[in-house]
């Protein structure tokens, strides 16, 4: 249980274009779902909180204008990097948040999507 | 301020025993959560801790200590394919993820 998907797993795009990524909790509902970027040989940077309904909370210094979330339901939240630049190339992980047999919540992660902007 | 601290990296031998620690700070406290990260690829959960003690899961087994914001990450009979990242994640009162920068493991033959 607790598979997360995330598609699509690559893009390379032009600069200036948009971006939509998807991310799916396959056998849960997931009223929180959590995005993070990750540049080469660093750790995870939380960008944003996205809430089933409700406006996404958006971590310091992250641009809401750029990077659009929508949690449209509650197996599906969507990031879209809008007039993407050579320097949003990154690794993007969503998450989404389960309840664990044992009662506790964890996080569970997609695959990830490799972004690059040429 | 919050903050997790982990080695950077560590070297171990095939069939051994290594042992990654974690100290954390964070405000407020609701559990501390193992990652294992191979490069390339997305975090995949191994572990979650909310009271002090030792919890074993076949060759991984986790450690807390609350009163010291202490946390280790064991792994047995290391294989060639436990070389990853080994991130730590702390869960403060807001129920936010405090992550680590991560134990790079690398397995030698």
């Amino acid at each position: 249980g607790a598979v997360v998907s995330q598609h699509p797993s690559r893009v390379i795009c032009k600069s200036g274009t948009s971006v939509k990524i998807e991310c799916r909790s396959l056998d849960f509902q997931a009223t929180t779902m959590f995005w993070y970027r990750q540049f080469p040989k660093q750790s995870l940077m939380l960008m944003a909180t996205s809430n089933e309904g409700s406006k996404a909370t958006y971590e310091q210094g992250v641009e809401k204008d750029k990077f659009l979330i929508n949690h449209a339901s509650l197996t599906l939240s969507t990031l879209t990097v809008t007039s993407a630049h050579p320097e949003d190339s990154s690794f993007y992980i969503c998450s989404a948040k389960a309840s664990t047999s044992g009662g506790s919540e964890t996080q569970y992660f997609g695959p990830g999507t490799r972004l690059l902007v040429l | 301020g919050q903050n997790i601290d982990q080695p950077t990296e560590m070297t171990a031998t095939e069939g051994a025993i290594v042992q990654i620690n974690c100290t954390y700070q964070t405000s407020g406290f609701n559990g501390l959560f193992w990652y294992q990260q191979h490069a390339g690829e997305a975090p995949t959960f191994l572990s979650y801790n909310v009271l002090d003690g030792l919890e074993e899961k076949g060759r991984f087994s986790s450690f807390l200590s609350r009163s010291k914001g202490y946390s280790y990450l064991l792994l047995k009979e290391l294989q060639m394919k436990d070389s990853a990242s080994y991130l730590c994640a702390a869960m403060d009162s807001n129920y936010q993820l405090i992550w680590g920068a991560g134990t790079k493991l690398i397995i030698k033959p």
